[in-house]
């Protein structure tokens, strides 16, 4: 399996657009978790999916975010409209289960609003 | 609620020096518990999990870490530093139905 696979690797876009970050799990993996990464913050998790089902979106900031997982390969995360704010690497990962077994991580997306 | 605190955000170690990143936990059950490192530009990758059994557990590179219930630590280490080791280091605490909950990080740097 060639691993997390989120796209795009960067992006810069100006404040009020909207973006859509992307990501593949690892094929047979149940959980998917959106991380969000900043100097200040560290590392957040914004959201993770059980059977593309959204289990616990409390740490989404704000209506400006949205999450969905249509199938089992696929998930986006999209900021609609964006903010300097929100700039920040965002993460993908996925795993078998929440515990015991390891969670893989994406190369993630580098997100810059201007 | 469970935490996890990291001791120094930054350690400074020579090459071929012994690597000790420090880090405590807090749960009110018996946590499981990981160290992930994430090198330049690139996503966190495991390097060593505890959940029961041995205290002392071995992961990727060399590094080991052991849990001490008594001291709520679960420290890394690592006997002889390579340049390669530079790098960002987490330390995870969870429990039985949690979410991860990350470390603030500690960022190790490998002097020649």
């Amino acid at each position: 399996d060639a691993g997390v696979i989120q796209s795009p690797r960067h992006e810069v876009t100006e404040m009020g657009q909207e973006v859509t970050l992307r990501c593949k799990p690892i094929s047979g993996h149940d959980y998917l978790f959106w991380y969000r990464q900043t100097m200040m913050r560290g590392l957040e998790l914004l959201i993770y999916f059980n059977n593309n089902v959204p289990i616990d979106d409390s740490g989404m900031p704000e209506d400006r975010f949205s999450a969905k997982m249509p199938n089992a390969s696929f998930s986006t995360l999209k900021i609609q409209p964006s903010e300097p704010r929100d700039s920040a690497v965002y993460f993908c990962a996925s795993s078998r289960d929440r515990l015991n077994t390891e969670a893989f991580f994406g190369q993630g997306t580098r997100l810059t609003v201007v | 609620a469970q935490s996890v605190t990291q001791l120094g955000s930054h350690v400074s170690v020579s090459e071929g020096a012994l690597v000790l990143l420090r880090c405590n936990y807090s749960s009110s059950v018996p946590p499981y518990l990981f160290w992930y490192v994430q090198y330049p530009n690139q996503g966190l990758q495991l390097l060593l999990k505890y959940t029961t059994g041995a205290t002392l557990v071995k992961g990727i590179n060399g590094f080991e870490a052991e849990f001490k219930k008594s001291e709520t630590s679960f420290h890394l280490t690592k006997p002889s530093a390579h340049m390669s080791d530079a790098a960002e280091y987490f330390c995870v605490v969870t429990i039985q139905g949690g979410k991860l909950i990350f470390g603030q990080g500690t960022e190790l740097s490998v002097k020649p």
